[in-house]
């Protein structure tokens, strides 16, 4: 059973502040993506990385795939109000897509 | 809008039953994953369809099945409906690099 390990699971922060959620797993992945999830909708697809060591920017988002592919995080600057949500990564290992627990960050203005 | 739509929104169904979700993208995704997320909780993977055959499993019993057809739409099965199965159902469909989802099918089983 491939388990992604997400942390932290709640967080809660003042806008304006930094934060770092974590994905970790034994497992190597060929690729794995971020998503973000608002209450009663389907999540949304932030980024995909595929390879080890790549990081990935997307306006205060910046995301980075560990060098062995096992490890992931994902860590946004100066959060706004708007960043509220539910954040999950999802990992691909051998047709298996497995998803951390999710992050449920809330920002407070 | 990423392009994939589901029905129904909202199903309620008794224990024993038997249900069909359903679900449609667009041209070019060869792939249909299914998803089941329980109320605060991660989705968990059921199954993966790759240009019409599975692909890839997650822990869900035989009673779960789906299938794939060639104009990208797609089908989730489940039978002898039990009460651990009320959750919100999520399709995403895409290529094997990166999936989109649809904004999911609540079930309710009483």
């Amino acid at each position: 059973t491939q388990l992604l390990e997400q942390s932290p699971q709640f967080l809660s922060i003042q806008e304006g502040e930094n934060l770092t959620v974590y994905c970790n797993s034994s497992s190597v992945f060929s690729s794995l993506q971020w998503y973000r999830q608002e209450p009663g909708e389907g999540p949304v697809l932030l980024v995909t990385v595929v390879t080890g060591g790549e990081v990935k920017k997307l306006k205060r988002l910046t995301f980075q795939f560990g060098d062995a592919r096992k490890d992931s995080s994902l860590h946004i600057t100066a959060a706004q109000p708007g960043d509220t949500g539910l954040y999950l990564c999802r990992g691909t290992s051998y047709g298996k897509l497995t998803f951390g627990q999710g992050t449920i960050l809330t920002v407070h203005p | 809008e990423t392009g994939v739509t589901q029905s129904p929104t909202h199903l309620i169904k008794t224990r024993g039953q038997q249900v069909t979700l359903r679900c449609s993208s667009q041209s070019g995704h060869n792939t249909v994953s299914w998803y089941q997320q329980a109320l605060g909780q991660g989705p968990q993977f059921i199954f993966q369809y790759y240009r019409e055959e599975e692909n890839g499993r997650g822990n869900f019993p035989p009673r779960f099945s789906g299938l794939q057809f060639p104009n990208y739409s797609s089908e989730l099965n489940v039978n002898a409906l039990e009460l651990d199965d009320s959750a919100l159902y999520l399709c995403a469909s895409g290529t094997l690099i990166a999936e989109f989802f649809g904004p999911g099918t609540r079930l309710t089983v009483l």
